[in-house]
Order: C-alpha cells, then structure tokens, then sequence
C-alpha cells in the first residue's frame, strides 16, 4: 500500500497569516496517462469529509482562492495563503494511484 | 442537488452483521463509482469499498476483504454495504461518497451512520 505521511500533525495560525500542510507518499503518485492523482480533503468539526484540491492543484467549485496545492512525485504541499476562521478542522491529502485508497493522518489547522 | 443518506448503523455484537444502505439523488446515480470510507472514533479516514456505476466491479481494502461486500441498485438509486463477521475495530462512522471521476474524485459525501460493534 502507498504510505501517506503529513506534516506538522497539528499547526495554530493566527487569522490572516499563512499555512502550509505537507504530504509525503511513499511511492511516486504519476501516473502512466501522465496525471497525478493527489487530493486535498477538508473535514470540518461535526461534518463530513469536504473536497478541497483534485489532481494536486485543481481547486474543486466553490473553494476560495487562498487554497492551493502544489507538487510532484512524492511531495506535495496544501498552502492557505491566510488563514480564517472557518478554515479550521482536519486537512487530509488522499492518493489514488492505486488501490486501495490512502490517507495521510490528517492534520489539525486550529485559529490561535 | 446532490444528496447522499446513509441508514442502517447502529450496536452490534461482535460476529454480528449489519447492512449499510446509501440513497443517493440529484444525479445519474448509474454513471458513477460510489465508495465507502470510515472513521475511527477520533481517527483518520480509511478507504473501506468501491464498487463501479454498473456495479459489476466491486474493490475492498485488506481490512474487509471477504468479510464485507458492496452492491448497489441502480433502479433505485442506492449502494448497500453488507458486513459480516463485525470486529471491534470495525467501530466508525460509515461515509458513502460518490467519485467524480472514478480515481479518487469525491466530490459529495454523505452524512455518515455510526456502527459500533461491541458485547
């Protein structure tokens, strides 16, 4: 299984300051139709698990611009260029290269 | 608009079964892939099941696989998960979720149903 490994596990940002989450996969997540199959999922306290990046760096409809993603290989990066309030909850990165599906653990955004 | 329900959790014992239902609305609900994750109480996600809009391609994760099965009516809009031989560890909130794109895609979720299976 591909490994997905996220750090810090837990970060505090003051509102309006930056953020940055990185993801790390064991193995390279290209695939042979050339794309990378690396998603960025928002879970916000009480709710369900929210799309936030497809394929590294395609925003999904409705997330705000101060998200996004970037990458290649096995390193990835989720980068809030300032943080609100309601961006607080657990950031998971998901790859799909292969089966089955993994997460990395999660990390923790929180507004100081 | 999209909707995803989930019904069928609840308490059982261990060795017992439970069947997930997930209606869905507000799509063609045979073109797509549907998944299932879970979440452990105060855990991550982990990818459970897939099965595809036909329905004749299912996928399991190790943890399930033979224990678990996925299917889907597509006459009425709806994926079931049968699971069989319930662990303790298999306590979680179940989350369907329909995949865009059939490669990780999940672009709706559901509101999850909590299974815990405990004596």
């Amino acid at each position: 299984d591909i490994v997905m490994t996220q750090t810090p596990l837990s970060l505090s940002v003051t509102p309006g300051q930056p953020a940055s989450i990185s993801c790390k996969s064991s193995q390279s997540l290209l695939e042979n139709d050339g794309k990378i199959y690396l998603y960025w999922y928002l879970q916000k306290p009480g709710q369900s698990p929210q799309l936030l990046i497809s394929e590294v760096s395609n925003r999904f409809s409705g997330v705000p611009d101060r998200f996004s993603g970037s990458g290649s290989g096995t390193d990835f990066t989720l980068k809030i260029s300032r943080v609100e309030a309601e961006d607080v909850g657990v950031y998971y990165c998901m790859q799909s290269k292969q089966l089955p599906r993994t997460f990395g653990q999660g990390a923790k955004v929180e507004i100081k | 608009e999209v909707q995803l329900l989930e019904s069928g959790g609840g308490l059982v014992q261990p060795g017992g079964s439970l069947r997930l239902s997930c209606a869905a609305s507000g799509f063609t609900f045979s073109t797509y892939t549907m998944n299932w994750v879970r979440q452990a109480p105060g855990k991550g996600l982990e990818w459970v099941s897939a099965v595809s809009g036909g329905g004749d391609v299912t996928f399991y994760s190790d943890s399930v696989k033979g224990r678990f099965t996925i299917s889907r009516d597509n006459s009425k809009n709806t994926m079931f998960l049968q699971m069989n031989s319930l662990r303790v560890e298999d306590t979680a909130v179940f989350y369907c979720a329909k995949d865009e794109t059939g490669r990780g895609y999940f672009d709706y979720w559901g509101q999850g149903t909590l299974v815990t299976v405990s004596s």
